[in-house]
């Protein structure tokens, strides 16, 4: 499979714990974003990197949110101390620069409860 | 801020019908617009729009942009049940430290009966 990959697909946590999603963009794909989605709403824009710099990262949620790409391929997103409005899809995607228009293609999600 | 509104909501048709979907939205230095498929996981590409007036088209699906109203509509004939999930409608603008950062409106849930 060449597409987005993200792990895991599902995660439980107690709240104050602190979780970290992996994101794997397309190889060939030098941006990367994260999204958060919740019921019944769009993604929300996180943050984005392009190769390893993070170029935006006002809209993470909260500094409990964090997210790094070290080497410019894979990405993490950590949260830490985590609350029960946390809970709620973690999208990732990825595009090409030359993609001027902004075509990018998502990872199946990861599933976040916190309970 | 950019906003982007998507309507209707949600929509209950039946097989073979034709349907209509609407997205506006505001923002500011206006790259692209886009939309997607969502069925219970990741939303998959359907088309990008950045001219006013030109149709893309993909089998049953259609859809085009007008800039002057900043809308755009997608439009799916002969519904089938498989066309049942979320449309999602996104802009994308020229901001140089956020690459293609997509905003996205609220969807349209489709649910197409047999």
């Amino acid at each position: 499979d060449t597409g987005v990959s993200q792990d895991p697909r599902h995660k439980i946590t107690k709240r104050g714990q602190n979780v970290t999603f992996r994101c794997d963009p397309i190889s060939e794909h030098n941006r990367l974003y994260w999204y958060r989605q919740t019921l019944g709403q769009g993604p929300e824009f996180l943050t984005y990197f392009q190769n390893e710099a993070q170029l935006e990262k006002s809209r993470l949620l909260s500094d409990r949110f964090s997210a790094e790409r070290p080497k410019g391929s894979f990405s993490t997103l950590e949260i830490q101390r985590t609350e029960q409005g946390d809970s709620a899809m973690y999208l990732c995607a990825s595009s090409l620069r030359s993609n001027v228009g902004g075509e990018a293609f998502f990872g199946q999600g990861t599933r976040l409860t916190v309970v | 801020e950019d906003k982007v509104v998507q309507s209707p909501l949600s929509l209950v048709v039946h097989e073979g019908d034709t349907v209509t979907l609407n997205c506006s939205y505001e923002v500011t230095n206006f790259r692209s617009l886009l939309w997607y498929k969502q069925e219970k996981k990741a939303p998959t590409f359907l088309f990008m729009l950045t001219s006013s007036g030109i149709e893309k088209k993909s089998g049953r699906l259609s859809s085009i942009l007008d800039k002057k109203e900043l809308f755009s509509i997608l439009n799916i004939t002969a519904t089938q049940t498989g066309d049942s999930a979320i449309y999602l409608c996104a802009v994308s603008a020229f901001e140089s430290n956020a690459g293609n950062m997509l905003t996205f409106g609220g969807g349209t849930r489709l649910m197409v009966k047999p």
